[in-house]
């Protein structure tokens, strides 16, 4: 089993809808969370970047963490054709004190957002 | 700003060929990571630079694959004997903070095409 799970999708919705995203994972030392959005044969762009458990806001984009569920989401209002790529979760941990930044990705949703 | 540059961006070797690949982080960034794309693996970390060293080279996934980091800026990532399981992008990624402080937003390349014929 992976130590991160994301639907690989394809999620197709249209214009305007509301989307969710999401990955649980297993590692309990993980504490950064962060979503990355990738488009096609292009390197990944951070989105968000979270620590611990709770909600961030940037714009269009909502991320929320439950450390307790080991389950993190990534809310996208009012998708427009242009959100359409990859989305990545990544984490990263601390053991034995240090954390090296180390990324674990999960598999990615590929979503499309149509007129 | 300029961001994390890699070089080439394609290329394409023969089986049993080695190759280098370059990365060039954000100026100021001390950490700096090589992670490898592939359709079946997804995104895999490779190996952690901090400075000119590397503590974590956990994922390099055999001897054939080696890195260096001069100066505190410029990576190589240099594979030798190539084979056709290397295909895969090769993504390199910088961030400002250290490991030690815990925060590690990293910002990533365009990521360089390896093709192995």
């Amino acid at each position: 089993q992976k130590e991160v799970e994301q639907d690989p999708g394809p999620l197709s919705v249209p214009e305007g809808a509301i989307v969710s995203l999401n990955c649980t994972y297993s590692n309990s030392a993980f504490q950064y969370f962060m979503w990355y959005r990738q488009y096609s044969r292009k390197g990944p762009e951070l989105l968000m970047y979270t620590y611990s458990s709770g909600n961030k806001e940037d714009g269009r984009f909502t991320a929320q963490v439950d450390k307790s569920s080991k389950y993190i989401s990534l809310f996208i209002r009012d998708s427009q054709p242009s959100d359409s790529a990859t989305y990545l979760c990544a984490m990263s941990g601390i053991v034995g004190g240090t954390s090296y930044g180390k990324l674990t990705f999960g598999q990615g949703t590929i979503l499309t957002v149509h007129p | 700003g300029a961001g994390v540059s890699q070089s080439p961006s394609n290329k394409v070797t023969e089986k049993g060929k080695d190759v280098e690949l370059r990365c060039d982080p954000i100026s100021g960034h001390t950490a700096l990571y090589w992670y490898r794309q592939s359709l079946g693996q997804g995104l895999e970390f490779l190996i952690y630079f901090q400075g000119n060293s590397a503590p974590d080279k956990s994922g390099l996934p055999s001897d054939r694959f080696s890195a260096e980091r001069t100066g505190g800026s410029v990576s190589t990532l240099t594979i030798q004997r190539t084979q056709q399981e290397d295909s895969a992008v090769y993504l390199c990624a910088s961030s400002l903070q250290s490991g030690t402080s815990g925060r590690h937003e990293q910002y990533f390349g365009p990521g360089t095409r390896l093709t192995v014929t």
